[in-house]
């Protein structure tokens, strides 16, 4: 079974351009999830959309925004890059299983799409 | 404030030695803890998740601890190996708080 793929892997951007990453989620997986990782900040989670509608979103600007498409791929675009931008950015899907409160389903994370902003 | 705590930042051990990691949290309400492996330079890999009525789930060598009402986590690694150099992260989840990272303890398993 294939894993959660993320395109492309490394790509490099200057300040002011934009970036679209993309990411598709295991076979039969309509919850995909996106997170930012950087050295001094960690792990940080982005948004969540679950049949092409956001769940959740995270702390972050609106330069932050994300869709999914019919086929739970996934897609994710920051706008007017800054420095600060320069990061792993992860996705991860899941089989949408509810919990009391949210989802309990294991999430499974792609390699990441490595960002540089010079 | 949501927060996951995780210590020590950074643990070396010898290979067949056993470690334990700590996961601290005041996040509420709470739904789930998660607790992943991270390779350098990969995407996390799942190993345990707990629900607030589980208090122990293992995965091979991995056994996590959970203690809702101290709000406790542990990650107890037994007789470890090399490929278990990583970091380790543990995420808790409730309500609308979405996913809350701790900042991962690296371990250096050396021979």
């Amino acid at each position: 079974k294939a894993g959660v793929t993320q395109t492309p892997r490394y790509l490099i951007k200057t300040r002011g351009q934009q970036v679209t990453l993309s990411c598709s989620p295991i076979s039969g997986h309509r919850s995909v999830s996106w997170y930012q990782q950087t050295p001094g900040q960690g792990l940080q989670f982005l948004f969540e959309y679950f049949s092409e509608t956001q769940r959740n979103k995270g702390n972050f600007p609106g330069r932050f925004s994300g869709r999914q498409f019919s086929n739970s791929r996934s897609e994710m675009n920051v706008s007017t890059l800054e420095l600060g931008d320069s990061a792993l950015y992860l996705c991860a899907s899941s089989r949408l299983r509810e919990g009391l409160y949210a989802n309990t389903g294991e999430l499974f994370f792609g390699e990441g799409s490595r960002l540089t902003v010079l | 404030k949501n927060q996951v705590e995780q210590s020590p930042q950074s643990l070396i051990i010898l290979e067949g030695k056993n470690c334990t990691l700590q996961c601290n949290y005041t996040v509420s309400p709470f739904s789930n803890l998660r607790w992943y492996k991270q390779d350098t330079g990969r995407g996390p890999v799942s190993l345990t998740i707990m629900t607030f009525s589980e208090n122990t789930k293992s995965n091979g060598r991995y056994t996590a601890t959970l203690d809702a009402d101290t709000k406790q986590s542990s990650l107890h690694i037994t007789a470890s190996q090399l490929s278990d150099s990583a970091s380790y992260i543990c995420v808790v989840r409730g309500g609308t708080y979405k996913y809350i990272f701790g900042t991962g303890t690296r371990l250096k398993v050396l021979a």
